[in-house]
């Protein structure tokens, strides 16, 4: 089951913020996110867990909501550098189990000077 | 840099050929998975293995086949090609498979199939 993303695509001016949401209707384990420049690969930003712990990015934040199976990412003082597409991927199994990450169809932010 | 390398990097064919693609993860790395990216579409994942074995399967077609090899590189196979197997490919990798994985992506091969 693929998770929604939202929104589809946000266009902000540099400094200003922005969040971008990833829900499930599955019970999740874990939430991936990763940001992709056009025609790279993309990059990993930060791993939430069931439980609350983030492994992730210095300047990008993230918050798992179990209740809701929902996640956020909240990108502050915006850089051009933070342009491009952010796909959420989310996990349904344990940490010992080999469960497929399922990706979000992706949210496109472009920051403008 | 990633660490994880992708061979070809372009790969121009016809349709009904058949053609390989290649993936040699980071070191260290036991798990290898393999994503397909359509024009302006997400990731669709197609398959992952860890250390040599099959571990989880995604929407892959039967004409496509993948393994990975004692010294842990991978390979995706795709046969019959279509018009709308022309995408960009990617392998990933992590250390073990699990969900508290990160997976490091490689640069991609992007296929046109003519």
């Amino acid at each position: 089951q693929q998770p929604v993303q939202s929104p589809q695509a946000v266009i902000l001016r540099e400094g200003e913020d922005a969040v971008i949401n990833c829900s499930s209707s599955k019970a999740l384990y874990s939430v991936h996110w990763y940001r992709q420049k056009h025609g790279e690969a993309p990059v990993f930003l930060m791993i939430l867990l069931k439980g609350g712990e983030q492994k992730g990015h210095e300047k990008i934040s993230a918050s798992f909501n179990e209740k809701k199976q929902q996640s956020s990412l909240y990108l502050t003082a915006s850089q051009l550098s933070y342009s491009g597409t952010y796909f959420c991927g989310t996990r349904m199994g344990m940490k010992t189990s080999y469960d497929k990450v399922i990706f979000g169809p992706g949210t496109s932010l472009s920051v403008i000077p | 840099d990633s660490g994880v390398t992708q061979t070809p990097k372009h790969l121009i064919t016809a349709t009904g050929q058949r053609v390989t693609l290649r993936c040699s993860p980071r070191s260290g790395d036991l798990s290898v998975y393999w994503y397909q990216q359509s024009l302006d579409q997400g990731l669709q994942f197609l398959i992952q293995y860890y250390n040599g074995e099959e571990r989880a399967k995604g929407n892959i077609l039967e004409r496509f086949s993948a393994q990975q090899f004692p010294d842990l590189h991978s390979e995706l196979n795709l046969s019959s090609l279509e018009l709308g197997d022309s995408a960009l490919y990617f392998c990933a990798s992590s250390l073990a498979g699990g969900s508290t994985d990160t997976q490091y992506f490689g640069p991609g091969t992007r296929l046109t199939v003519l």
